[in-house]
Formats: structure tokens, C-alpha cells, sequence
């Protein structure tokens, strides 16, 4: 069966970037998305079709996906920011597969 | 303003089964395909099952294939979620989610329910 692999974990300091990885095999050959997750929030769309923002999405959250991996990248990183943030995309068209999650903390 | 409540999560046995309901409104209904995600108790996110928008086919997750039971009514905007055999793994924060069929998010979901608590225990 297809996995994502995302690390369990990232830190960063207010105001500098960070990049949160998801591996995948050929994952640039499928789209990619990501979510954010609060403790006790349902999950938000972020980003769609490996670098599309939803409105009301800040330009700070980007992202890209080629070869075996999609990278999230969040600028600027503001304490709101600090979440649980969930890679997702679709194996053989007919099957949803999440990333195990990555915790942000902004330090 | 959109909205999806999940309903039906409770507390139930080892080996009992639920039913969990998902009721939408302010979108069409019909233009989402649904699926239900669940997240366990300090794990990640779990994709459980999924239907398309008019109910013609659906999906489950291998490891869950045969105990669950995904449906939906276009007419009353629900979609539900059927639970057999329940083992202490399946506990969970069970949410719908939608997949807008038109391809507006190319295949994210873009909508979801603010979950429901499923407990399996004796």
C-alpha cells in the first residue's frame, strides 16, 4: 500500500521559515495537499494541487511537489502557526492516504 | 454559511456496532463526494472510507474493508457511516469530509465536520 512519510516533528523561531517534508514514491507524479490541525479543530485545507492556497489562506504557507517529495513551507512563522500539519494525496485514484502528521512548535 | 454536523459517536462495547450520521448544509450536497476520517488518540489522521457525489460507488480503507459501511441520501444531505464488529482501535474522533466532485480543490477536502467521539470499551 502507498505511505507518506512526514517527521514527527519540527521546530522554528517566530519570524524565520521552516520546511516540512512528505515522501512518497513518485509523489510529483500525483497532487499533494496539506492540512492544518488544531487540538480540538477539525482539519483545514492549506494547500491544494501541490501549491494552490484556498482563500483565506495567508501567502505564507506555500508548497511545492517533485520527485519523491512534497515540502511545505511556512515564512514568517507566528505562533498561530504552531499545529499539527497532515500531507494527503491519492493512491490508484480510489484511496486517501495521509501523511503520519508533523507537529510544528514555534519556539 | 457551510456546515457539516456529525452525529452518533457514544460510547460501545468491544464487538457492538454504531451507526454515525453526517447532515450538511449551505452547499449542494450533490455536487461533494464524502468520506469519513478518523483521528485515534494521539495519532494521526486516518482515512476511513469514501463515496462519490451520487452515491454509485464507494471506497473503504483496506484495513477496515468488510466491518464498515459507507452511504449517503442526496435527498435529505446526509451521509452516514455504518460500524460492525467495533474493536478498541476504532476509537476515535470520527468527521466527515467533502470533496468538491467539480474538481474546485482537485481533489482536497475542502469541507469538514467538526468530528463526533466514538469510545470503544467494556
Amino acid at each position: 500500500s502507498y505511505e507518506l512519510t512526514q517527521p514527527p516533528s519540527v521546530s522554528v523561531s517566530p519570524g524565520q521559515t521552516v520546511n516540512i517534508t512528505c515522501s512518497g514514491d513518485k509523489l510529483g507524479d500525483k497532487y499533494a495537499c496539506w492540512y492544518q490541525k488544531k487540538p480540538g479543530q477539525s482539519p483545514v485545507l492549506i494547500i491544494y494541487q501541490d501549491s494552490k492556497r484556498p482563500s483565506g489562506i495567508p501567502e505564507r504557507f506555500s508548497a511545492s511537489n517533485s520527485g519523491d517529495t512534497a515540502t511545505l513551507s511556512i515564512s514568517v512563522t507566528q505562533a498561530m502557526d504552531e499545529a499539527d500539519y497532515y500531507c494527503q494525496t491519492w493512491a490508484g485514484g480510489t484511496a486517501v492516504v495521509f501523511g503520519g502528521g508533523t507537529r510544528l512548535t514555534v519556539l | 454559511e457551510v456546515q457539516l454536523l456529525e452525529s452518533g459517536g457514544t460510547l460501545v462495547q468491544p464487538g457492538g456496532s454504531l451507526r454515525l450520521s453526517c447532515g450538511v448544509s449551505g452547499f449542494v450536497f450533490s455536487d461533494y463526494a464524502m468520506s469519513w476520517v478518523r483521528q485515534a488518540p494521539g495519532k494521526g489522521l486516518e482515512w476511513v472510507a469514501g463515496i462519490t457525489d451520487n452515491g454509485d460507488a464507494t471506497y473503504y480503507a483496506e484495513s477496515l474493508r468488510g466491518r464498515f459501511v459507507i452511504s449517503r441520501d442526496n435527498s435529505k444531505d446526509t451521509v452516514d457511516l455504518q460500524m460492525n464488529t467495533l474493536k478498541a482501535d476504532d476509537t476515535a474522533v470520527y468527521y466527515c469530509a467533502g470533496v468538491d466532485s467539480r474538481g474546485s480543490y482537485s481533489n482536497a477536502f475542502d469541507i469538514w465536520g467538526q468530528g463526533t467521539m466514538v469510545t470503544v470499551s467494556s
